[in-house]
């Protein structure tokens, strides 16, 4: 099984540049999550999908829009890059919400210059 | 805000030696708390969880000790081994809620 797969791996934007981060799990779960990884914050929340329909903002929702395209499906976009959005974007998908794990893809590095 | 305080940032520890991180929560709705791995270029993965009814669980080399009174939780890896080098998460959620709170992060350097 290929998990959660996000493309594209690396990208280098620069300022006011636009573009989507796409997301796709097989495992046929439910919720689907965009967060952001920096370093000594951890990882935060962007948006997140609680099935498919559905979309609502995390904790760093600001300058990111999502569509959850299918069940499948769970895609991030910049509509203008700034160099504050310079991180590691993981995806990640649970079944239900009270099976509590979450399963990450390999991650997306965005450099925004 | 902070939810979820983690420390150390960075631990070195000996082959066969103990590692311990530290977390400590501020909700106390949360009532379920995940460690997660994470090697280099790769996403998080799940290593242990508890819930708050059981104040330690236990897999293999992997311990998490839970006092929910002070509302902290840990994470003990016995016998470490150069292949637990790697960045670990603690995380706290709310069972029905879709927003897991990290800590941090603390990067573990097991020295051969």
């Amino acid at each position: 099984n290929a998990g959660v797969t996000q493309t594209p791996k690396f990208q280098v934007l620069k300022t006011g540049q636009s573009m989507t981060l796409q997301c796709a799990q097989d495992m046929n779960h439910n919720s689907m999550y965009w967060y952001r990884q920096d370093p000594g914050m951890g990882l935060r929340l962007i948006y997140y999908s609680a099935s498919e329909g559905t979309t609502d903002k995390g904790e760093v929702p600001n300058g990111y829009n999502v569509s959850r395209l299918n069940k499948r499906e769970f895609s991030l976009r910049l509509e203008s890059a700034a160099p504050s959005q310079t991180s590691v974007y993981f995806c990640a998908s649970t079944r239900t919400p009270e099976t509590g794990e979450l399963f990450f893809g390999e991650g997306s590095r965005l450099t925004v210059l | 805000q902070q939810q979820v305080k983690q420390s150390p940032q960075s631990l070195i520890v000996q082959k066969g030696g103990i590692s311990i991180i530290n977390c400590a929560y501020e909700n106390t709705a949360f009532d379920y708390f995940p460690w997660y791995q994470q090697f280099p270029g790769k996403g998080p993965a799940l290593l242990i969880a508890i819930r708050p009814d059981v104040s330690e669980k236990k897999e293999g080399r992997f311990t998490i000790s839970f006092n929910k009174s002070a509302k902290q939780f840990s994470l003990h890896i016995m016998d470490s081994q150069p292949g637990d080098s790697a960045t670990y998460f603690c995380a706290a959620s709310n069972t029905g809620g879709f927003k897991t709170i990290f800590g941090a992060g603390t990067r573990l350097f097991v020295k051969a």
